[in-house]
């Protein structure tokens, strides 16, 4: 049982470059979401979807992009990679109160 | 909005014995739930422990268990019998219950508390 996978774990950018983290679970969870982490702080809701077809922005949505063409994948898209996007990035699903998160993706922007 | 306060960032504990968690939050909901999620040095977060506001037993899962004082807004985290497998960040996590599928599942964390169980 997989549960959530994201791909890749650890990724270098330079600053304007662009790139996609991608996210898929296998256990048709409507709700999917991505997070980020960042030293001395809790994780913070940048944008989820409640089914395919449907994302909507959280806390910290700017910079990024997303979309839900399956239940399964929700891809997080940095249009223009900032220094400011370096973080620790979480992808998590959920069918009812509780995520489960994948492993987490290290991203590094220079 | 909802906020959620960890005001320990660090705590250690010696192996076998028992560390307390303290976390509280601030909301204006009466129906949520509250959680505590485990991240050690391999970064995956784990979910240790969940409570639903709405009941008032409070929850226990084999050595975690939690003190729910919902009137307080106070959410700790009671860890018996430490191991050293225990070493991790905790975070304790708000997420308010929706009546509309829409609004979606979404945590707010606090800052996490950093537990160090020595032999």
């Amino acid at each position: 049982n997989a549960g959530v996978t994201q791909t890749p774990k650890f990724q270098v950018l330079k600053t304007g470059q662009s790139m996609t983290l991608q996210c898929a679970q296998d256990m048709n969870h409507e709700y999917m979401s991505w997070y980020r982490q960042d030293p001395g702080m809790g994780l913070r809701l940048i944008h989820y979807s409640v089914g395919a077809g449907i994302t909507d922005q959280g806390e910290v949505p700017n910079g990024y992009n997303v979309s839900r063409s399956t239940t399964e994948d929700f891809p997080l898209r940095l249009l223009s990679a900032a220094p400011s996007q370096t973080s620790v990035y979480f992808c998590a699903s959920s069918s009812d109160g509780g995520l489960f998160f994948g492993e987490g993706s290290r991203l590094t922007v220079l | 909005a909802q906020t959620v306060t960890q005001s320990q960032p660090e705590m250690s504990v010696q192996e076998a014995e028992t560390v307390t968690l303290s976390c509280t939050y601030d909301t204006s909901e009466s129906n949520y739930y509250l959680f505590w999620y485990k991240q050690p040095p391999s970064r995956q977060m784990i979910l240790v422990i969940r409570q639903e506001a709405y009941k008032q037993q409070n929850a226990t899962e084999n050595r975690f268990s939690v003190n729910f004082q919902k009137a307080a807004k106070s959410f700790s985290l009671k860890i018996s019998d430490s191991q050293l497998g225990d070493t991790a960040m905790y975070f304790c996590a708000f997420m308010k219950l929706y009546m509309i599928k829409a609004a979606g599942n979404k945590l707010t964390f606090g800052g996490g508390t950093r537990v160090l169980v020595k032999p």
